[in-house]
């Protein structure tokens, strides 16, 4: 079972760049989430997608988009990176409304320079 | 609003036990959980507790649920230094998500 994949596992930017970091579950789940993990704040939400078709912003929004492209896929963009863009970004996925058996992917280390 | 607190250093010696203690807000979480994060990993969820239990024991693990004072912790016992990882409290939120603490780094000295 792959779980929660995402790709790249690491990339580094120029400031202004832009990128798509993807993830795709193959446990059938409903809802699929992004956060972002810096050193001594823990996990923050970027943005949520409850179900297919829909998706809403979390705690940190500014400066990102995503895009629900079907059940599997859940993809995070970056229009024009900024250094404070740089982190480790998590994937996850889960039942619908439910958060027994979140599953995590393995993430993605982004700097922008 | 919606917050989870935590320590964020603990160091034990090896073979000691270690506590881990978190306090969080909202008392309509169903679950409480635990995670931990090796370096330069993912999140692994080491453990979970429903909100009508006090306690919940699994192998080195103790979960304590006081959800009057909305406090959650978590011991460790026998800590090995393979134990030495960042650990995260972790409540449910409004939109479906977890809302985690900032991580407790766990060192482990033999």
């Amino acid at each position: 079972n792959a779980g929660v994949t995402q790709t790249p596992k690491f990339q580094v930017l120029k400031t202004g760049q832009s990128m798509t970091l993807q993830c795709a579950q193959d446990m059938n789940h409903n809802s699929m989430y992004w956060y972002r993990q810096d050193p001594g704040m823990g996990l923050r939400l970027i943005y949520y997608s409850a179900s297919e078709g829909t998706t809403d912003k979390g705690e940190v929004p500014n400066g990102y988009n995503v895009s629900r492209l079907n059940k599997r896929e859940f993809s995070l963009r970056l229009e024009s990176a900024a250094p404070s863009q740089t982190s480790v970004y998590f994937c996850a996925s889960s039942v619908e409304g439910r958060t027994y058996g979140y599953t995590f992917g393995s993430g993605t280390r982004l700097t922008v320079v | 609003g919606e917050d989870v607190e935590q320590s964020l250093f603990l160091s034990v010696r090896e073979g000691d036990s270690s506590v881990i203690n978190c306090t969080y807000t909202d008392s309509s979480s169903t679950y409480l959980y635990w995670y931990k994060q090796e370096p330069g990993a993912g999140l692994q969820l080491l453990t979970y507790i429903f909100s009508n239990m006090d306690m919940k024991q699994d192998q080195r693990l103790t979960v304590l649920l006081n959800k009057k004072d909305k406090h959650l912790s978590l011991r460790i016992a026998d800590t090995q230094t393979g134990d030495s990882a960042i650990y995260f409290c972790a409540e449910e939120g409004s939109q479906g998500n977890l809302i985690f603490g900032k991580g407790t780094k766990l060192s482990v000295k033999p």
